[in-house]
């Protein structure tokens, strides 16, 4: 079945550091590529998002990259500060139909001062 | 104004017991959702519905029962809860399908089962 695999769990980094989160999927027929925050006691919110003809997409301090050959696709913020602390999902839906979105394992991001 | 609002916002209750918890959005799209978050904060999907009708139910036990008497609306109702149904249920919507673009989640539904 459908799966997405995120890494890592857990990324503890410097304020002004750069943190990098990966994601593999296994359905080719995904085709939309949302990353979400969610911090803590709050509801996950989009971020950015990226669809499956186009390879790389920024926005300020985010940007995320899609391989679609290999199915990785990632989360580069630079500059972090401490409010990027948070729980970051990816996720993938897949094509014309699909209504579910399968979201990776979340990954805790911790900036520190 | 909220987008998508779900009511209540905390549930404790013994298990054996019965729950309902009510979402509803005002942003005029056509799909809305069930996720559960459990406690290593994995967001899994539970059900699907596009106007009103269902589309995915993605294997949840027959006690869980979705109800969408609009397609502004999506209710849950859960029988004879049990210790392991303790977690975050947050309701979603968006305009189309999933692969056409953003979730909006309401503000979750905390349910602890004693």
């Amino acid at each position: 079945g459908e799966n997405v695999e995120q890494h890592p769990s857990t990324l503890s980094v410097q304020e002004g550091d750069s943190a990098v989160i990966k994601c593999t999927y296994s359905d080719s027929a995904s085709n939309y590529f949302p990353w979400y925050k969610q911090e803590l006691g709050k509801r996950p919110q989009l971020i950015i998002d990226i669809r499956s003809n186009v390879g790389e997409k920024k926005d300020q301090r985010i940007a995320v990259t899609l391989n679609k050959t290999a199915k990785h696709f990632s989360l580069h913020i630079t500059e972090t500060q401490p409010e990027d602390s948070a729980v970051y999902f990816c996720a993938a839906s897949r094509g014309a139909g699909g209504f579910k979105t399968i979201f990776g394992a979340g990954t805790r991001l911790f900036v520190k001062a | 104004d909220t987008a998508v609002s779900q009511t209540p916002k905390y549930l404790v209750t013994q298990m054996g017991n019965d729950k309902s918890i009510k979402c509803e959005q005002n942003l005029g799209h056509d799909t809305m959702y069930w996720y559960k978050q459990d406690s290593k904060k994995f967001l899994k999907i539970m059900f699907s519905y596009n106007n009103k009708e269902l589309i995915i139910n993605e294997t949840v036990p027959n006690r869980f029962s979705p109800k969408s008497p609009d397609k502004a609306h999506l209710n849950l109702h859960i029988n004879s809860l049990e210790l392991g149904d303790s977690a975050v249920y947050f309701c979603a919507s968006s305009q189309g399908p999933a692969n056409t673009g953003e979730l909006f989640f309401g503000e979750g539904s905390r349910l602890t089962v004693l």
